[in-house]
């Protein structure tokens, strides 16, 4: 299937824990996206990688540590995680220069207890 | 999201046309976009439009676009009940040489027979 893909969909662990969430996409995007939606379901941009390259970093602790090892490919590890963390986290991906839109994938939803 | 304004929630009858409204505030945006999330999945591209176009039509979809009072909308013809979801709006906004999408907080769609 042509998609964007992330494992696991479903992630429950305890504060203080550190957990890594990966995505792939298969669109041949050269860009790729992390967003985290909280349960008011607003969704901020976390970070964004164009080939491999870090092109947008907001606001985000430095517990947040994403890396793409090639442009399908964007995983985001966070350590230390905290109660504030529990959110709904999604990947996206597109073509940059193209404005035809971002697709996402069906989301990584992170409880921390 | 502060800078792309929604109304939370619309409520139809199935049958009768949805118009679901935003402001923004970048006028130098090149492309809005309308994004249809359902529960517990992954936001959808509908559809998006580029800033020299009042109007972009797609099946029974119509996006209409004012520049000047930055202003977008959604009609969705027909409504049926597998159109309740929740609806972003986004746009485009340079962000250290690339653009990077600013979303609303969503309209929350309720179709009832």
């Amino acid at each position: 299937d042509t998609a964007v893909s992330q494992t696991p969909k479903y992630l429950v662990t305890q504060m203080g824990n550190d957990k890594s969430i990966k995505c792939e996409q298969n669109l041949g995007h050269d860009t790729m996206y992390w967003y985290k939606q909280d349960s008011k379901k607003f969704l901020k941009i976390m970070f964004s990688y164009n080939n491999k390259e870090l092109i947008i970093n907001e606001t985000v602790p430095n517990r947040f540590s994403p890396k793409s090892p090639d442009k399908a490919h964007l995983n985001l590890h966070i350590n230390s995680l905290e109660l504030g963390d529990s959110a709904v986290y999604f990947c996206a991906s597109s073509q940059i220069l193209t404005g035809q839109g971002q697709y996402f994938g069906p989301g990584t939803r992170l409880t921390v207890t | 999201g502060e800078d792309v304004e929604q109304s939370l929630f619309l409520s139809v009858r199935e049958g009768d046309s949805s118009v679901i409204n935003c402001t923004y505030t970048d006028s130098s945006s090149t492309y809005l976009y309308w994004y249809k999330q359902e529960p517990g999945a992954g936001l959808q591209l509908l559809t998006y439009i580029f800033s020299n176009m009042d109007m972009k039509q797609d099946q029974r979809l119509t996006v209409l676009l004012n520049k000047k009072d930055k202003h977008l909308s959604l009609r969705i013809a027909d409504t049926q009940t597998g159109d309740s979801a929740i609806y972003f709006c986004a746009e485009s906004k340079i962000s250290g040489g690339y653009n990077k999408l600013i979303f609303g907080a969503g309209t929350r769609l309720a179709v009832h027979p």
